[in-house]
């Protein structure tokens, strides 16, 4: 059946290091793999959308990859501040946008 | 700048009794999703419309739940007879492309929890 994997442990840093954030995903091919943050008791916000024939994105701070051999991606957050803590979820789109579905999230604290 | 709006913010009721939740999309929006959160998971889709028409529930409990969108702008998602499972986070979100690609705009969800 279709998985989506993320870290099920929280990652714990601090300020000023690089988080490195992974989505593993199986029996699929998404067109696209999209990156959200949700604070608690707050519904999801979009951060990063890369389609299957990018290899990387950007923003700010934020870095995404795409591997659709090894079928992962990596979000990546530069500078890590305390007010990045928060879970950050990966959900994938099939081609056609129909359904798009979430990984679990994994859950980032970031220590002053 | 534009919201998906929500209502209730928490719904607190006792199992067996109905309840149902409202949003409001994004102006112009298309596509519309209800998403279930349970603590600690992430969201399930339960419902996605395009316009009024539903074009995918097949996660939805037929028996227990049903959603509409009758003018292809707002919904409501139903619940009834509510049970002990059901309680969780009810997120509505809407996308502007035919079909949902790409970005989902979230609300703020319904906390529901049924004693």
């Amino acid at each position: 059946s279709q998985k989506i994997e993320q870290n099920s442990e929280a990652l714990n840093i601090q300020e000023g290091k690089t988080a490195t954030l992974t989505c593993n995903y199986t029996n699929y091919s998404p067109a696209y793999l999209q990156w959200y943050r949700q604070d608690p008791g707050r519904g999801p916000v979009f951060l990063l959308l890369i389609r299957e024939n990018e290899k990387e994105k950007r923003k700010e701070r934020l870095k995404v990859t795409f591997d659709t051999t090894l079928k992962q991606s990596l979000f990546h957050i530069t500078a890590s501040q305390p007010a990045d803590s928060a879970t950050y979820l990966c959900a994938l789109d099939r081609a056609g946008g129909f359904k798009t579905i979430f990984g679990a999230g994994t859950r980032l604290f970031v220590k002053a | 700048e534009a919201e998906v709006a929500q209502s209730p913010r928490y719904k607190i009721t006792e199992k067996s009794q109905a309840v149902a939740f409202w949003c409001d999309p994004i102006s112009g929006h298309a596509t519309l999703y209800w998403y279930r959160q349970i603590l600690g998971q992430g969201p399930e889709l339960l419902v996605q419309f395009q316009d009024e028409s539903v074009v995918d529930d097949s996660q939805l409990p037929k028996d227990r739940f049903s959603a509409e969108r009758l003018k292809g702008v707002d919904s409501t998602l139903k619940i009834q007879p509510a049970e002990l499972g059901d309680s969780a986070m009810y997120l509505c979100a809407s996308s502007p492309g035919q079909y949902g690609t790409g970005e989902l705009f979230f609300g703020e969800g319904s906390r529901l929890t049924v004693l």
